[in-house]
């Protein structure tokens, strides 16, 4: 099945941890998204990649970090220095095209709750 | 300019009922519309997308209205059913950028 795997689906960290959200996808999209997902804010987009080796902050990076080192995967990194990270994250995938429609589609998320 | 405003924040409709959302947009340089259905505790998927060129586009019992003097588009669910009881997002982008600027959704229940 093609698609987009998240793990885990839940994931607990206390104060001062640095976690990091698996997304894997195997549509072989050359674009990848991570989101934040707070009620009544809708989605904010925290990085993005649109290669392999190469990503650009979103609109709110600040206390995350992602890698891009293999086309399928693009991991993301809550730090420490993230002052309120609970919230439902989101990653999503897209061929990747500048011009014309880039559907994205997402995976299933990942329920991160502070302690 | 950037934002997409969706209204309104909650709805709830008797089964058979007609619910409408609707986003308005400043940036005329938008050219792609999506909407996104999501179930409690899962990801978003994509329900429909229209683009500025037509001003209705149908799927099922799911029709999406562009008016682009206006600079809004709206989600029409027909016949609506309780399984269709979700949070509604609906997105724009614009060429040359992979970015979507999504509205702050609505929480739909359709009532048995």
């Amino acid at each position: 099945d093609g698609g987009i795997t998240q793990s885990p689906k839940y994931l607990f960290r206390k104060e001062g941890q640095n976690v990091t959200l698996s997304c894997e996808q195997n549509l072989n999209h050359d674009a990848m998204y991570w989101y934040r997902q707070d009620p009544g804010q809708g989605l904010r987009l925290i990085y993005y990649s649109q290669i392999v080796n190469d990503f650009q902050k979103g609109d709110i990076a600040e206390g995350y970090s992602v890698s891009r080192e293999k086309k399928e995967s693009f991991p993301l990194t809550v730090t420490s220095a993230q002052k309120n990270p609970t919230a439902f994250y989101l990653c999503a995938s897209s061929i990747g095209k500048l011009l014309g429609t880039d559907t994205q589609y997402f995976g299933p998320g990942t329920r991160l709750t502070v302690l | 300019q950037q934002q997409v405003k969706q209204s309104p924040q909650s709805l709830i409709v008797q089964k058979g009922g007609i619910p409408i959302i609707n986003c308005a947009y400043e940036n005329t340089a938008f050219d792609y519309f999506p909407w996104y259905q999501q179930f409690p505790g899962k990801g978003p998927a994509l329900l429909i997308a229209i683009r500025p060129d037509v001003s209705e586009k149908k799927e099922g019992r799911f029709t999406i209205s562009f008016n682009k003097s206006a600079k809004q588009f709206s989600l029409h669910i027909m016949d609506s059913q309780p399984g269709d009881s979700a949070t509604y997002f609906c997105a724009a982008s614009r060429p040359g950028t992979y970015k979507y600027i999504f509205g702050t959704g609505t929480r739909l229940k359709v009532l048995a």
